[in-house]
């Protein structure tokens, strides 16, 4: 079945360090690829998608490229500050209407 | 954008009793929801799905007479947790989508629910 392994957290940086989550997937067919973040005590919020290959999703800095030759869709962000300190989860998506196959997530601590 | 309202945002309950988690799109009509359960530190496992109209569809392993889901309007789902148990103290999440191709998922923030 469908799958999507991330590298484990927690993830600890100081500010202004280049951060990148390694994301892989597992699935047939040509699924669409997301990156949602999770702050403390709060639900999913959408960062990033894309929705086939080589596409480049990118919001708040970060960014992530679907690499289909690699089956990789790896987070990064060039300088990350406090505000980013969140669970960051990969996902992938089949079809319209169908449900998302998210990662383990990472934890990401960014200290001042 | 897109919003999933979820309610309530907390909810304490004595074991035995029974809670209901409401799940609302604000301004699109979701043809579709999901019901995810979030253990500490763990990530999402999909507990159901649930299309307007129809019964639920539920993840091997989820008991469907312990987690009643209603989809009964295309705006609202409800989760209900049934004789609740200290174990199913969990962070409950749903989310929602118009089921367009392509269209993402919106998400509630989520209820914490405590069973003493």
């Amino acid at each position: 079945g469908d799958s999507v392994t991330q590298m484990e957290g927690p993830v600890t940086l100081s500010e202004e360090a280049f951060l990148t989550i390694n994301c892989t997937y597992t699935a047939t067919g040509y699924p669409s690829l997301f990156w949602y973040v999770q702050y403390p005590g709060e639900g999913l919020q959408l960062l990033l998608k894309a929705t086939k290959a080589d596409d480049k999703g990118s919001n708040k800095g970060f960014e992530a490229t679907y690499r289909k030759e690699t089956t990789s869709f790896h987070l990064e962000k060039g300088s990350v500050q406090v505000s980013d300190s969140a669970v960051y989860f990969c996902a992938l998506r089949k079809a319209a209407g169908n449900k998302l196959t998210f990662g383990g997530g990472t934890r990401v601590l960014v200290k001042p | 954008g897109a919003v999933v309202s979820q309610h309530p945002s907390r909810v304490i309950c004595k074991s035995g009793t029974s809670v209901k988690i409401e799940c609302r799109s604000l301004d699109f009509q979701a043809t579709t929801m999901f019901w995810y359960r979030q253990f500490p530190k763990k990530s999402l496992m999909l507990m159901a799905t649930s299309n307007e109209g129809s019964k639920a569809t539920y993840e091997q392993g989820v008991e469907k007479d312990k987690f009643l889901i209603n989809h009964a309007s295309l705006t609202l789902s409800t989760l209900t947790v049934t004789s609740a148990h200290p174990e199913d103290s969990s962070f409950y999440i749903c989310s929602a989508t118009p089921g367009q191709y392509n269209s993402p998922l919106h998400f509630g923030n989520g209820t914490r629910l405590t069973v003493t």
